[in-house]
């Protein structure tokens, strides 16, 4: 599995927008670059994924860089329900049903 | 459309009894994946199965667990013989195909061994 590097925490102020870095140098071509997040206590939940342009949800952005070697999730205004810890996931489509492999991710802490 | 259930939400066991966990995908999904993660530390997957098949058991422990996705009803993580280190809360995700697209994870069944 494709090797993701995140931060293992961040702090930012409510109402603030935050940005969650990931690192992926050894991304393949066929990556997809997911992210999911886990609040305390519930199971991990999905956020966003992307290839290789810029995408948009209700919940986030995802910001890939042109050599896709690494990433960012933008909250464009953070709330205190936003505090979990963000996971930074490759997954190769081209390979079919595979597993989503979590590292450690980054533990955001939201200030009110 | 309900999300994906699991059940117990707590489970207590004493060492050397058997655990059950249940897993119901949501509707329409077919490929179902077992997670365990141990207090502070990350997911690690288990397994993954389709409907009446074991695709991927690489995360699973070779003795005591075993798992399966029958054709009717629920998946099912049975562990034997539990001890303390099972310890630990178990998600169970389902998609409707691959990974290409969002995958739905349940609340977990939190399992104490006492």
């Amino acid at each position: 599995d494709a090797k993701t590097t995140q931060p293992n925490s961040m702090e930012s102020n409510e109402e603030e927008p935050v940005h969650l870095p990931c690192n992926h140098s050894t991304i393949s071509g066929t990556d997809y670059i997911h992210w999911y997040r886990q609040l305390p206590s519930q199971g991990p939940e999905y956020v966003i994924h992307g290839l290789t342009s810029n995408v948009n949800n209700r919940m986030a952005s995802l910001a890939i860089a042109e050599d896709r070697k690494s990433s960012t999730l933008i909250l464009h205004r953070a709330t205190l329900r936003d505090a979990a810890v963000y996971y930074c996931i490759l997954r190769d489509v081209v390979q079919g049903a595979q597993k989503l492999v979590f590292g450690q991710g980054t533990r955001l802490t939201i200030n009110p | 459309n309900a999300g994906v259930m699991q059940n117990p939400r707590h489970l207590v066991r004493r060492r050397g009894q058997e655990a059950r966990l249940r897993c119901s995908p949501m509707k329409g999904h077919s490929h179902v994946y077992w997670y365990r993660q141990l207090p502070e530390e990350g997911l690690k997957f288990m397994v993954y199965l389709q409907k009446e098949n074991i695709i991927d058991e690489s995360g699973m422990p070779k003795e005591r667990f075993s798992a399966e996705f029958p054709k009717e009803g629920p998946s099912i993580l049975r562990i034997q013989q539990v001890v303390r280190g099972d310890s630990a809360a178990y998600f169970c995700a389902s998609s409707p195909r691959d990974w290409d697209t969002e995958a739905f994870f349940g609340q977990g069944t939190r399992l104490t061994v006492v």
